[in-house]
């Protein structure tokens, strides 16, 4: 298995705080991906990065912003956490923009 | 607008018959797509992936058929098995200018395997 650790695995947290999820990797690959999955939806891309301070946004990235300082580590955070953000969000990373990229195991947020 | 589309989301096969999953795309700039297998409360897994290059790529019983023309791919399971039984998603991404590295995903496909 890629070398992926989502942290934490699970979280409930309260309407309008922040809130940070970190993607740690061991495979110093360039690509790190934050995705997170609803119901109807399938997989939806909020941020990417191409490398250290290199990042891009997706296609749901309003009310998330990232950082990417070390190679190893991608944090996305919600600035203030809303009921919408309540999802299942996955970390993936890939060594180039045409390789297979590989997923983490998920945290699982709750915002009440 | 839905860049990579899979308008089944759901598909149900007996065992040992073809599984067949479509998925269409609307971007010509795609040139490389790939196949993701997930199971509940795991992350999706790489299955099988195609360049823009290929028309099939073929990997033990999983095969990926590239129309470029119709920009439509298929995955085709022979003969399924029970442990398919999963979330399908198809994938694309492109490889030019700042959107290099773009992982577009599908809504996914429900497949379910009967014994």
């Amino acid at each position: 298995d890629a070398g992926i650790t989502q942290s934490p695995r699970h979280k409930v947290t309260e309407t309008g705080t922040p809130v940070t999820l970190r993607c740690h990797q061991t495979e110093n690959h360039r690509y790190m991906y934050w995705y997170r999955q609803d119901p109807g939806h399938g997989l939806r891309l909020i941020h990417y990065s191409y490398g250290v301070k290199d990042t891009d946004k997706g296609e749901v990235s309003d009310g998330y912003s990232v950082s990417r300082s070390k190679t190893e580590d991608f944090l996305l955070t919600l600035e203030s956490a809303t009921s919408s953000q309540t999802s299942v969000y996955f970390c993936a990373i890939s060594e180039t923009a045409n390789t297979e990229a590989f997923f983490g195991q998920g945290t699982r947020l709750t915002v009440v | 607008d839905q860049q990579v589309k899979q308008n089944s989301p759901s598909l149900s096969v007996q065992e040992g018959r073809i599984s067949i999953l479509n998925c269409d795309y609307t971007n010509s700039m795609f040139d490389y797509f790939l196949w993701y297998k997930k199971y509940p409360a795991e992350g999706p897994t790489f299955l099988i992936s195609i360049s823009s290059i290929k028309d099939k790529n073929e990997d033990g019983r999983f095969t990926v058929f590239l129309n470029k023309s119709a920009k439509h791919l298929s995955l085709h399971i022979v003969p399924s098995q029970p442990g398919d039984s999963a979330v399908y998603f198809c994938a694309a991404t492109l490889n030019y200018g700042g959107s290099q590295g773009n992982l577009i995903f599908g809504k996914g496909t429900k497949l379910s395997v009967k014994p």
